[in-house]
């Protein structure tokens, strides 16, 4: 089945790491998002990995896959204010190339 | 710009009635789709759309409707027969995602609906 599952929420100090996990259950998934959504607002794509890739690094993210566990990661480094959003880890399972299916979110919150 | 515009941002309902959420986007997308978005459930996939007068049911299609008669505009009809509709709902779009590797949707500001 196709599943994806995160914690709700996460409390990091402003300049430390926030290190946000998911895990999915389709091992034929082709592509692994990270999704960010400000109060109020849709979802922005953040970063992507294919999952023939076990790292990405994008500036202060850095994505982790670990295929044989089905789990993904977001990190992001020297967390700012600017980064409290909520989440969502996606996948595109290969069993369904026409939808992606999304986990239910990470609320960040950062303290100072 | 390009972009996805839903409206409208917020919108009461009493039982009973039907309400129309509309989604447009100009950015050319052959596909679009309607999240549900709850407090601690993300977001379930309610109906998608891949051609114009072509829509598929997703995992929560139970009390709504949808219709595709232009490329550009998706609406979503939250029927009486919705048990419990309060929620804010999500139109996303995107290039066919069997044609298109990354996948990438881009969503609008999303509607808030509550029912009084």
């Amino acid at each position: 089945g196709e599943d994806v599952e995160q914690s709700l929420f996460l409390s990091v100090r402003e300049g430390d790491s926030s290190v946000i996990n998911c895990t999915y259950t389709d091992s034929s998934s082709t592509y692994l998002y990270w999704y960010k959504q400000e109060p109020g607002a849709g979802l922005q794509l953040l970063t992507y990995i294919f999952s023939n890739m076990d790292m990405k690094q994008d500036q202060r993210l850095t994505v982790l896959l670990n295929k044989k566990d089905k789990h993904l990661s977001l990190r992001i480094a020297d967390t700012q204010t600017g980064d409290s959003a909520i989440y969502f880890c996606a996948e595109k399972p290969g069993s369904s190339a026409s939808k992606i299916i999304f986990g239910s979110g990470t609320r960040l919150s950062i303290r100072p | 710009d390009g972009g996805i515009t839903q409206s409208p941002k917020y919108l009461f309902r009493k039982e009973g009635q039907n309400v129309t959420l509309s989604c447009e986007q100009n950015l050319n997308h052959d596909a679009m789709y309607w999240y549900r978005q709850d407090p601690g459930q993300g977001l379930r996939l309610i109906y998608y759309s891949q051609i114009v007068n072509d829509f598929q049911k997703g995992d929560i299609a139970e009390g709504y409707s949808v219709s595709r008669e232009k490329k550009e505009s998706f609406p979503l009809t939250v029927t009486s027969a919705q048990k419990n509709p309060t929620a804010f709902y999500l139109c996303a779009s995107s290039e066919l995602l069997g044609r298109l590797l990354e996948g990438e949707l881009f969503f609008g500001e999303g509607s808030r609906l509550t029912v009084l």
